[in-house]
């Protein structure tokens, strides 16, 4: 069974701090999605990763893909309230079209 | 683009009635959708994969006599959830895979969600 472990599970900060969430697995991913999620909403899709060792960054949010593309990590810079909210990483296969969900870490950010 | 809608957004009903939720993809065309539940603070669970023109495939434990879902297009998929029962009561959550994405990105756009209460 293919797991996915994210940590840490939850996470209070204050404003301008900087962040890390990690994402592990035992198992190979063809991809890595990372979403972001708000109380009441659908998750958002912020990047996707598919090439081992593969960085990206959005603004202030750095993604990092394992170089065995078995784990990944979201790095925030200078956090904002804005950035409070669910972050799920998933990983998918070749040989399916499910994706496989995190456990979630749970970012609290306040002014 | 990539904008997947879902209706009703919130929904109330009595035990024992059976509800049905839409989730349509409305730019692109869904080769497959998905249907999530999610319970307060915790990560997705799928319960189904749809297939337009096809039967779902469920996942181990998911009743599919009580998760009818119907894929009748390409940009539609529904959910009844038949005879609900107060422990039915969830945030039931879509999404759907865009037809022309290539198989190495198994990226996934979803509703807004739906938030079911059986009294």
């Amino acid at each position: 069974t293919q797991l996915l472990e994210q940590s840490p599970q939850f996470l209070s900060i204050q404003e301008g701090e900087n962040l890390t969430v990690y994402c592990n697995s035992s198992s190979v991913f063809s991809s890595l999605q990372w979403y972001r999620q708000e109380p009441g909403e659908g998750p958002v899709l912020l990047v996707t990763v598919v090439t081992g060792g593969e960085v990206k960054k959005l603004k202030r949010l750095t993604f990092q893909f394992g170089d065995a593309r078995k784990d990944s990590s979201l790095h925030i810079t200078a956090a904002q309230p804005g950035d409070t909210g669910l972050y799920l990483c998933a990983g998918g296969t070749y040989n399916t079209d499910k994706l496989i969900f995190g456990t979630g870490t749970r970012l609290q950010v306040f002014p | 683009g990539a904008v997947v809608s879902q209706h009703p957004s919130r929904v109330i009903c009595k035990s024992g009635t059976s509800v049905k939720i839409e989730c349509r993809s409305l730019d692109f065309q869904a080769t497959t959708m998905f249907w999530y539940r999610q319970f307060p603070k915790q990560s997705l669970m799928l319960m189904a994969t749809s297939n337009e023109g096809s039967k779902a495939t469920y996942e181990q434990g998911v009743e599919k006599d009580k998760f009818l879902i119907n894929h009748a297009s390409l940009t539609l998929s529904t959910l009844t959830v038949t005879s609900a029962h107060p422990e039915d009561s969830s945030f039931y959550i879509c999404s759907a895979r865009d037809r022309l994405a290539g198989l190495s990105y198994n990226e996934q756009f979803f509703g807004p969600g739906t938030r079911l209460t059986v009294l």
